[in-house]
């Protein structure tokens, strides 16, 4: 199992659509997890970290299942600024491990 | 302005020709990381370093060396650049690799052409 997989997508959505994807983990000690958002050939920006509990941000909830390791986000009414690709990164456990990022997934949303 | 610069933005290059690519950051982070993106590939970790004079090989480190002597600054070198080292580069930096929840800031990236 790869340390973490994300669906490359592309995700061709309307926009008001609501879209979700996944990203699963293999290290069930992973300690931390974020979703960062990166424009075509720009950098990557945090877009939010991901709690236990879950969290929510406007019009973005990301969730947490550590029994079954995955992370995911849900993104409602979407807009045509919402078009980018989306990181999962996964922060482990001790400081010799390193941070993964995963490949990411592309989300275009139509007009 | 909080930010991690990098420059060159853009480098055509030939092959075995040394090049430097400089990073900095001006929020006093402890840990810096570089990555090159490659399509199909993600984000690859090359070098990383938990603080001064304190580096280590991420995923990708080979062709590549770097330095720490200095909190802000962490260059990049390719002593000897070939074709395979063609990517777009990021600086990162973080105030600590392992604590909860810290945010990776990231450079505006290099993109770097070996002919």
């Amino acid at each position: 199992r790869k340390e973490v997989e994300q669906d490359p997508g592309p995700f061709n959505v309307p926009e008001g659509a609501t879209v979700a994807f996944n990203c699963t983990y293999s290290n069930s000690a992973s300690q931390s997890f974020f979703w960062y958002r990166q424009d075509c050939r720009k950098e990557p920006k945090l877009l939010m970290s991901v709690y236990s509990s879950g969290n929510e941000d406007g019009r973005f909830t990301a969730q947490l299942n550590r029994a079954s390791q995955y992370i995911s986000l849900l993104i409602r009414d979407s807009k045509l600024s919402d078009s980018a690709t989306y990181l999962c990164v996964v922060n482990p456990m001790n400081r010799d491990d390193k941070i993964i990022f995963g490949k990411g997934t592309r989300l275009h949303i139509l007009p | 302005e909080a930010q991690v610069t990098q420059n060159p933005r853009y480098l055509i290059t030939v092959t075995g020709k040394k090049l430097t690519v400089t990073c900095s950051q001006n929020m006093n982070h402890e840990y810096m990381s570089w990555y090159r993106q490659d399509p199909g590939l993600g984000l690859r970790q090359i070098y990383y370093s938990m603080n001064v004079e304190v580096t280590d090989k991420g995923d990708v480190p080979e062709g590549y060396k770097v330095s720490r002597k200095e909190k802000r600054n962490f260059p990049l070198i390719l002593e000897s650049p070939s074709p395979n080292q063609t990517s777009l580069y990021f600086c990162a930096s973080s105030p600590r690799q392992i604590d909860s929840y810290n945010e990776q800031f990231f450079g505006p990236g290099t993109r770097l052409t070996v002919l």
